[in-house]
């Protein structure tokens, strides 16, 4: 059981490049999100999931596209990567609220450089 | 909105002194609230939860109770140990709006020294 999981670990691209980010998740999880971590600034919402098929906005979505074509995998894509994309990516899942809450699980992340 | 504001660091303590971190809200309703800590080089991991007033978290040591008068969900641990030395994240999750989504505040590192 490896939780979540992201692909790649790290990547350096040059401004205009683009670029797509793996999650993957072997929990059966409903529920998936994309963070960004910057400093001083804590973890935002880009985008999440709350079933196959399925996406919305999250905090900071411009610059970034999702898909969730299958329910163990949820990619980020940047399509022509900027200087103010850098940043550390988390990936999270978890299960749909059954009462007040739920945990959600966090990947080890992505640190992303765009000269 | 939701937001959630932590006390800025780093925060260097000795081995074994007491610690406080500090975590206030803003929100609608009663949300459930959580702390979660990220080590170096690795994702975030739940430490400890809440989800209705005057609950008490705890985990390892630490504990946070959810203070709805003060809006606040302060994290403690009587002895702290190097091994505690990371990034400490408070969060919120809303009862409101669908996906189960955190908000998190800027997160405060903790180093412990001999």
């Amino acid at each position: 059981n490896a939780g979540v999981t992201q692909t790649p670990k790290f990547r350096v691209l040059k401004t205009g490049q683009s670029m797509t980010l793996l999650c993957a998740q072997d929990m059966n999880h409903e529920y998936m999100y994309w963070y960004r971590q910057d400093p001083g600034m804590g973890l935002r919402l880009i985008h999440y999931s709350v079933g196959e098929g399925t996406t919305a906005k999250g905090e900071v979505p411009d610059g970034y596209n999702v898909s969730r074509l299958k329910k163990q995998n949820f990619l980020l894509g940047l399509e022509s990567a900027a200087p103010s994309q850098t940043s550390v990516y988390f990936c999270a899942s978890s299960p749909p609220r059954e009462g007040l809450y739920n945990e959600q699980f966090f990947g080890p992340g992505t640190r992303l450089t765009v000269l | 909105g939701n937001s959630v504001t932590q006390m800025e660091g780093p925060v260097t303590l000795s081995e074994e002194a007491f610690l406080t971190i500090n975590c206030t809200y803003t929100a609608t309703g009663y949300p459930s609230l959580f702390w979660y800590v990220q080590y170096p080089g690795e994702g975030l991991q739940l430490l400890l939860k809440a989800t209705k007033a005057d609950d008490k978290g705890s985990n390892k040591g630490f504990e946070a109770t959810y203070r709805k008068e003060t809006t606040s969900f302060h994290l403690e641990k009587g002895s702290v140990q190097v091994s505690d030395s990371a990034v400490y994240f408070c969060a919120l999750m809303g009862l409101t709006g669908g996906g189960n989504k955190l908000t998190f505040g800027t997160g405060t590192q903790l180093k412990v020294e001999l």
